[in-house]
């Protein structure tokens, strides 16, 4: 159990496109995502929190009107980055739990973004 | 603010030894402690979750203790084997502050 997807698992776009991230919990309901960004031999930073229905919280330093956060259902979550830059090229992985901060969180595989 | 350290940052040993990774954390209030590895390229697996009420947790060869009050978690990987071979991050639940992880490496 506690399955967490991402799709795509890797893309490769041109600077100035936007690029969907999708994660979903595949067999629970998941009141709380969160999504993350890697840099290479760095470790997790945390992006924002998205709970459904509502609005993402971020992290200071992460802007809200490029790394668009949409949580509509208790299943899915997306992250879109808007108008990507070579800086966005990262790592970014998904986590889902159960409900707030203070459950076990379960991670996706991950989606290798590459800007040119 | 939390911060997270990870010693050592890379370790690399023969198969069949046993080892021990360490994570210090400077914020004592932190709620649940969580133990992650993560292949190359790949998401995080979770290994152990110690909530604040347990003082460690035990999955196999793994074992993972929790001390709030000096700020410390261990993990202990007994009898280490070449496909423990990975990066071992822990984190505090109370919004996962990661450490910068252990990279380890066993040879056959």
């Amino acid at each position: 159990g506690a399955v967490v997807s991402q799709h795509p698992s890797r893309v490769i776009c041109k600077s100035g496109t936007s690029v969907k991230i999708e994660c979903r919990s595949l067999d629970f309901q998941a009141t709380t995502m969160f999504w993350y960004r890697q840099f290479p031999k760095q470790s997790l930073m945390l992006m924002a929190t998205s709970n459904e229905g509502s609005k993402a919280t971020y992290e200071q330093g992460v802007e809200k009107d490029k790394f668009l956060i949409n949580h509509a259902s208790l299943t899915l979550s997306t992250l879109t980055v808007t108008s990507a830059h070579p800086e966005d090229s990262s790592f970014y992985i998904c986590s889902a739990s159960l409900d707030s901060y203070y459950n076990e969180q379960f991670f996706g595989p991950g989606t290798r973004l590459t800007v040119l | 603010k939390q911060e997270v350290t990870q010693i050592p940052a890379a370790l690399s040993v023969p198969e069949g030894e046993n080892l021990v990774l360490n994570c210090s954390f400077t914020d004592s209030a932190i709620y649940n402690l969580q133990w992650f590895r993560q292949d190359p390229g790949k998401g995080l697996t979770s290994l152990l979750l110690i909530q604040s009420s347990q003082r460690e947790q035990t999955s196999g060869r793994l074992n993972a203790s929790l001390d709030k009050s000096s700020g410390r978690s261990t993990l202990y990987i007994a009898a280490s084997q070449p496909g423990d071979s990975a990066t071992y991050l822990c984190a505090g639940t109370d919004k996962l502050i990661f450490g910068t992880g252990t990279r380890l490496q066993v040879f056959p």
